[in-house]
């Protein structure tokens, strides 16, 4: 129940194309959605985040799709371009009470934007 | 830079030695976090440390033993660790564990056990 599922695994997309990454969950104590993009050799770096009474937050070519009744969230990277290359994870945020907090992460998309 | 730093960033070391990971976070945060990150598995959270105090250790085994002097500074010693452990392993701070979903992350520290 705290997991996130995040699909898919590994993605391939032609320079220009849209990048589209899902994630999924059951909990619907999540209240956060951030978005994290790795490069490698680095940590991962909070790209974009959205709460769930939002449905879209866009920022640059990135934009987040919340529809909390399906209880999915998506990453979509607009005109993608080699510099994107990377993995992604998906995150989320919730209370568990007595003022503690857990992020709960995806298992990571590995992004290839080809020329 | 994202304001996080880790050394070292690669370490390779035998079953028997006693090695320590540092972290140190130039951010202000008062919240500080281990990570082990391994191939296709999610980041898996090993221990949090809240003004100094450790207030999370998920389950992690005694082998891996944290310390945390202060708000900026984080240790991981290492003793007598198994192959398996071998990993990626990340330092992270944020302002609070309350606004644990913005985390800054180091670059990790490669770590090879043989």
């Amino acid at each position: 129940q705290q997991q996130v599922k995040q699909s898919p695994q590994s993605l391939i997309v032609q320079k220009g194309g849209i990048s589209i990454i899902n994630c999924a969950y059951e909990n619907t104590a999540f209240d956060y959605f951030p978005w994290y993009q790795q490069f490698p050799g680095k940590g991962p770096a909070l790209l974009i985040a959205i709460r769930p009474d939002v449905s879209e937050k866009k920022e640059g070519r990135f934009t987040i799709s919340f529809n909390k009744s399906a209880k999915q969230f998506s990453l979509h990277i607009m005109d993608s371009q080699p510099g994107d290359s990377a993995t992604y994870f998906c995150a989320a945020n919730y209370a568990t009470g007595a003022g503690s907090y857990q992020l709960t992460f995806g298992k990571g998309t590995k992004l290839s934007v080809i020329p | 830079e994202t304001g996080v730093t880790q050394t070292p960033r690669h370490l390779v070391m035998g079953m028997t030695n006693k090695k320590s990971l540092k972290c140190e976070q130039h951010l202000g945060h008062n919240a500080m976090y281990w990570y082990k990150q391994s191939a296709k598995k999610p980041l898996e959270l090993m221990f949090v440390y809240n003004f100094k105090e450790q207030t999370e250790n998920n389950s992690v085994p005694s082998r891996f033993s944290p310390e945390c002097p202060n708000s900026s500074h984080l240790f991981l010693h290492l003793h007598t660790l198994q192959p398996e452990d071998s990993a990626l392993y990340l330092c992270a701070s944020s302002q609070g564990t309350r606004t644990r979903y913005e985390q800054y992350f180091g670059p990790g520290t490669r770590l090879t056990v043989t």
